[in-house]
């Protein structure tokens, strides 16, 4: 089952400017993942964070999580023509299955 | 770099033909899953598997079987294939082990599957 929701489901922005997209799960998590897809292709993991972490930077990318109200975001700053493609949040419970459970996705457009 | 290959990235099949999707990959990784992929509905999980010869059900699993013969392998079946299994699949591995990146999933390319 799908338990996140993604927001916004599209965002358009110019290159340059920075793109936040936001993520609620339902359920308690042991981490939170962000991927990226790129049209037609597999997924790509971009960065994890742990449920007892609140903030993390991986290069242009800082991912927060806010477990008290399940949510999480993730800002990619100084955005490029690159970066288009569509971003996914994925959480992996507590009781640690090893399933990933998806959200929805937010498509992200990046023009030149 | 972990790499999960999988065996066609295009497949045309004709409605009952039996079909099957091959993924491998070469990390060692005890888990695999496979999922569809389509507009508006996201990833949903057909099978996963956290071991040789083990599977579990995922979200969508009618229609669908697998197999896990081997650590680097996990197949993908379709008994009889119907015009609504026309989707995107994707393949992936993870691992429990290493305290680095619990669980992440390395992915396939994906194969789009159209039945006809």
């Amino acid at each position: 089952s799908q338990q996140g929701e993604e927001d916004p489901q599209a965002l358009s922005i110019q290159e340059g400017e920075n793109a936040t997209m936001n993520c609620s799960y339902k359920t308690s998590i042991n981490n939170l993942q962000w991927y990226r897809q790129n049209s037609g292709r597999g997924l790509v993991h971009l960065i994890l964070i742990r449920s007892n972490e609140r903030e993390k930077h991986s290069g242009r990318l800082r991912v927060t999580l806010d477990t008290s109200k399940k949510s999480s975001s993730l800002l990619i700053t100084a955005s490029r023509a690159a970066d288009t493609a569509s971003y996914f949040c994925a959480t992996v419970s507590s009781s640690n299955t090893g399933k990933l459970i998806f959200g929805q996705g937010t498509t992200l457009q990046v023009k030149p | 770099d972990v790499k999960v290959t999988q065996s066609s990235r295009y497949l045309v099949k004709r409605t009952g033909e039996k079909v099957f999707l091959e993924c491998v990959q070469d990390m060692d990784h005890e888990n695999m899953f496979w999922y569809r992929q389509d507009p508006g509905l996201g990833l949903r999980l057909i099978y996963f598997s956290y071991d040789v010869k083990m599977k579990e059900k995922g979200d969508i699993p009618e229609g669908y079987s697998v197999s896990r013969e081997k650590k680097e392998r996990f197949s993908l079946i379709l008994e009889s294939a119907s015009t609504n299994q026309t989707s995107m699949y994707l393949c992936a591995s993870s691992s429990a082990r290493g305290s680095q990146r619990p669980y992440t999933q390395y992915f396939g390319p994906g194969t789009r599957l159209t039945v006809l």
